[in-house]
């Protein structure tokens, strides 16, 4: 069953805590992304990564860490950086950055974390 | 910076009535279009995207560049089309994709 393995579902976090996210994928996608999505603001960039051991910083990437040392994962660390971490988190990749089937992306079914 | 623009956060229309989901775009150069859309319980997925110029599930898009605008149209709208949709932006094959707020469609029997 190909896709997208977004886990945990829910997690709840006390403040000052870092969480780190996981995302796999078994797509042999190379390209993987993180976005945050808020009710009336959409999807916002966090941190997108088109090659292993490479990975660039988007819109909203402060408060935030990932990497990228395996093609199939792509771990977001949610630091106590972060000023407002309670949101729905969703992981997305797709397949030869600089090809035709760029910017189709495959979603996860998303991590809903909550901070107390 | 590219943005993207969708007015209207909910759209409420009869079952067989035209639907319209409007999409602004601000970007100076030539982008790359796609409306994304979450079903209830299912994951966000795509649409369809400009530079395919295809109709899925009844659903059409024209880019007018003069408007800078990525409207998405059906024509009789059905009670399954009820989902969230996203329009979205790029402006190069590889570049990160910038999304709209997003329209809720709630069609009505």
């Amino acid at each position: 069953d190909g896709g997208i393995t977004q886990s945990p579902k829910y997690l709840f976090r006390k403040e000052g805590q870092n969480v780190t996210l996981s995302c796999e994928q078994n797509l042999n996608h190379d390209a993987m992304y993180w976005y945050r999505q808020d009710p009336g603001q959409g999807l916002r960039l966090i941190y997108y990564s088109q090659i292993v051991n490479d990975f660039q910083k988007g819109d909203i990437a402060e408060g935030y860490s990932v990497s990228r040392e395996k093609k199939e994962s792509f771990p977001l660390t949610v630091t106590s950086a972060q000023k407002n971490p309670t949101a729905f988190y969703l992981c997305a990749s797709s397949i030869d950055p600089g090809g035709t089937g760029a910017n189709v992306l495959t979603f996860g079914a998303g991590s809903r974390l909550t901070v107390l | 910076a590219q943005r993207v623009t969708q007015p209207e956060k909910l759209l409420s229309v009869f079952k067989g009535a035209p639907v319209e989901l409007k999409c602004n775009y601000s970007y100076s150069g030539s982008p790359e279009l796609f409306w994304y859309v979450q079903y209830s319980r299912q994951r966000l997925q795509l649409l369809l995207r400009h530079i395919s110029r295809e109709s899925i599930k009844g659903f059409t898009a024209d880019l007018n560049k003069g408007e800078t605008s990525f409207h998405l149209k059906k024509p009789f709208a059905q009670e399954e089309d009820s989902a969230m949709y996203y329009c979205a932006l790029t402006k190069a094959a590889g570049n990160k994709l910038t999304f709209g707020g997003g329209t809720r469609v709630l069609v009505k029997p």
